[in-house]
């Protein structure tokens, strides 16, 4: 099983729909976020989360929630989806307090294609 | 001006060649750079991580931070077709911090 799992894989969904996109980790990390790619812009941050009961806003979180349910899910919301949510969104894991050698960085999971029309 | 910058590519270049690939950045408090590769319908994975200035080899890569010139780059020696994907560098002002990306340079190694 991967690290970081992410559902759906894909998604179509209509303008105005609410949607929701999970994320599970198995790494045992206390930081989980979200990021949205687009081509040109590369990773956005939406979302993060140092724990459970810590949730901050990334750069674009306007139009997004979130929901940190455990440590090991962490979910994105889009309350009424637009045409330009559509992209490619990633969770992904850190632990910010182990050694610097590859341990900090982030594990991210596959992806989830969402495309709003 | 974005914080950090990169070429998009894509890069096209055959088997066997050196590859440079390049980010600049604006923010001199930056400190903590990564390499991230991130193959088709992939999420990016950690390549390589340097502290501050100098340079860090692992295998046919090789990072470099020029920390005076607001630079860094990824060197891969003896580049195969598996190599071919989009490259992300990333950095952070403080330990802990959350990371800034780049936009990418796609890359392609033609055999």
């Amino acid at each position: 099983d991967a690290d970081v799992t992410q559902t759906p894989r894909n998604r179509i969904t209509k303008t105005g729909k609410r949607i929701m996109l999970e994320c599970s980790q198995t790494k045992g990390h206390d930081r989980m976020y979200w990021y949205r790619q687009d081509p040109g812009l590369g990773l956005r941050l939406i979302y993060y989360s140092f724990d459970v009961k810590d949730i901050n806003k990334g750069e674009i979180s306007d139009g997004y929630s979130v929901s940190r349910q455990a440590q090991a899910k962490f979910s994105l919301s889009l309350e009424s989806a637009i045409p330009n949510q559509t992209a490619l969104y990633f969770c992904a894991t850190s632990d910010g307090y182990r050694g610097l050698e590859g341990l900090y960085g982030y594990t991210f999971g596959s992806g989830t294609r969402l495309t709003v029309v | 001006q974005k914080e950090v910058e990169q070429d998009p590519g894509p890069l096209s270049v055959p088997e066997g060649a050196i590859v440079s690939l390049n980010c600049t950045y604006s923010n001199s408090a930056f400190q903590y750079f990564m390499w991230y590769r991130q193959y088709s319908r992939k999420g990016p994975e950690l390549l390589m991580y340097t502290y501050s200035s100098g340079n860090k080899e692992d295998g046919r890569f090789t990072a470099q931070v020029d920390k005076s010139s607001k630079y860094i780059s990824l060197f891969i020696r003896d580049s195969q077709p598996s190599d071919s994907a989009t490259y992300l560098c990333a950095m952070s002002r403080d330990y802990g911090q959350n990371f800034v990306f780049g936009p990418g340079t796609r890359l392609s190694v033609l055999p």
